[in-house]
């Protein structure tokens, strides 16, 4: 079973600052079985990149994804309040199989 | 567009069956699609737990799938998630979910829908 791992596994950073946030996967994987969700609190996560680079419908051009084989980012080029929330990272395997990240915290510095 | 709706009892004795069903609305889950259940425990991450394929087919996390059934009903549109023998550790947030049943250059079985969610709490 191939693991992702995030990190780190909080951020904390003030609006307006960049983020980047880590996804590496344990064996090469395909980008387009990686997919990124936002979650808030309280509420179930959202899809925000799938395909490692395309942005879900109503999320804004400062969400970006990138990467190949291992490592995979998240990036929020300049941080909005409401961003601040558990960002997930996941991996389609054959079989199937879905696997996540242990999950990133950008939290308000 | 398209809702899901996770219910079901909110406590479960241990060793008995959680028993949750989403109700789908905006589309039929007879058509396509990957229909099925993502976990949370408390302060933890995601478990995807498993799926039903629109033909009936099911898939299972392999740790979880001796305790497992998740089954589909066409004609109520519903989708039913049955775990056995529950313990502690089972006590979650469960979320059904909705996975495009295709796969291409650009995208592959993302998780595209989402239920509110419901918490289950395992507790004598």
């Amino acid at each position: 079973e191939i693991v992702l791992t995030q990190s780190p596994g909080t951020l904390s950073l003030s609006p307006g600052e960049r983020a980047t946030l880590s996804c590496r996967a344990s064996q090469s994987v395909r980008s387009n079985y990686i997919a990124w969700y936002q979650q808030k609190p309280g509420q179930a996560p959202r899809l925000l990149i799938y395909g490692a680079s395309i942005r879900a419908t109503g999320f804004p051009d400062r969400f970006s994804g990138s990467g190949s084989g291992t490592d995979f980012t998240l990036t929020i080029s300049r941080l909005e309040p409401e961003d601040f929330a558990v960002y997930y990272c996941q991996l389609y395997s054959t079989s199937p199989l879905w696997t996540f990240g242990q999950g990133t915290k950008v939290e308000i510095k | 567009q398209v809702q899901l709706q996770e219910s079901g009892p909110g406590l479960v004795k241990p060793s008995e069956t959680l028993s949750l069903t989403c109700t789908v609305s905006g589309y039929s889950i007879s058509s396509g699609y990957y229909w099925g259940w993502i976990r949370q425990s408390p302060g933890k991450g995601l478990e995807w737990m498993g799926s039903i394929y629109h033909s009936g087919s099911t898939y299972y996390n392999p740790p979880l799938k001796s305790r497992v059934t998740i089954s589909g009903d066409t004609s109520k549109n519903l989708v039913s998630l049955k775990v056995t023998s529950v313990t502690a550790a089972d006590t979650a947030v469960y979320y059904c979910v909705r996975s495009p049943s295709y796969c291409s250059s650009t995208r592959c079985y993302e998780f595209d829908y989402w239920g509110q969610g419901i918490l289950v709490t395992v507790s004598s």
